[in-house]
């Protein structure tokens, strides 16, 4: 089974549309975190929930909204796409408990997002 | 947003030859992780270590947290062309945060 998946794989969309990436983790995590990975490879945080609550958000455009319906799930929903939004997005968790804020994040496979 | 600095960028090593990496940073941080990413997947966690001067292994890999803190290390023996990918370095500084840096990766390729 995939600890952490994330669906779609790939992403192709015209600028201006909105669409969602779902993610859903089966460890039992309680943390669970969205990365943006350009094409340098550079990997940035953009949001992070711990059981449903946000505690990371980075400088991210508010046309990225994500949304964690359980511990389980987050998901990230993004408005009115544009060309410099092309990126791979990887949804990661982590065990984060109080005392555990140092537990290594596990990575789903990615979504590969192309702005025509 | 901050990025760890990872040395070499990129590297060409011959199939049996020993690899060594870097991840450096300004401020001291008191978790350092490595992974490695191959083409198409996510990071995979390889090593993890929470203390000072700790060195683990995992097969043929050896990561060392620095003793000052800012740095760690990375060394791959016997190198075999499946080491070929993206390793990053991610640094966690202080308590009460969720957040890791992550480094610029190191590109290795191996040649048979």
């Amino acid at each position: 089974d995939t600890a952490v998946s994330q669906t779609p794989k790939y992403l192709v969309t015209q600028m201006g549309n909105d669409k969602s990436i779902k993610c859903e983790q089966n460890l039992g995590h309680d943390t669970m975190y969205w990365y943006k990975q350009d094409s340098k490879k550079f990997l940035k945080i953009m949001f992070s929930y711990n059981n449903k609550e946000l505690i990371i958000n980075e400088t991210v455009p508010n046309r990225f909204s994500p949304k964690s319906p359980d511990k389980a799930h987050l998901n990230l929903h993004i408005n009115s796409l544009e060309l410099g939004d092309s990126a791979v997005y990887f949804c990661a968790s982590s065990q984060g408990d109080r005392g555990l804020f140092n537990q290594p994040q596990h990575f789903g496979d990615g979504t590969r997002l192309s702005i025509l | 947003g901050q990025q760890l600095n990872q040395s070499p960028q990129s590297m060409f090593i011959q199939e049996g030859e020993d690899v060594s990496m870097n991840c450096t940073s300004s401020s001291i941080f008191n978790t350092w992780l490595w992974y490695k990413q191959d083409p198409g997947e996510g990071p995979v966690l390889l090593i993890a270590l929470y203390k000072a001067g700790e060195l683990t292994s995992n097969g043929r890999l050896t990561a060392q947290f620095g003793i000052t803190r800012k740095d760690s290390f990375l060394n791959i023996s016997a190198s075999i062309p499946s080491d070929v990918g993206i390793y990053f370095c991610a640094g966690r500084s202080g308590s009460g945060t969720y957040k890791y840096i992550f480094g610029t990766g190191t590109r290795l390729k191996v040649l048979a």
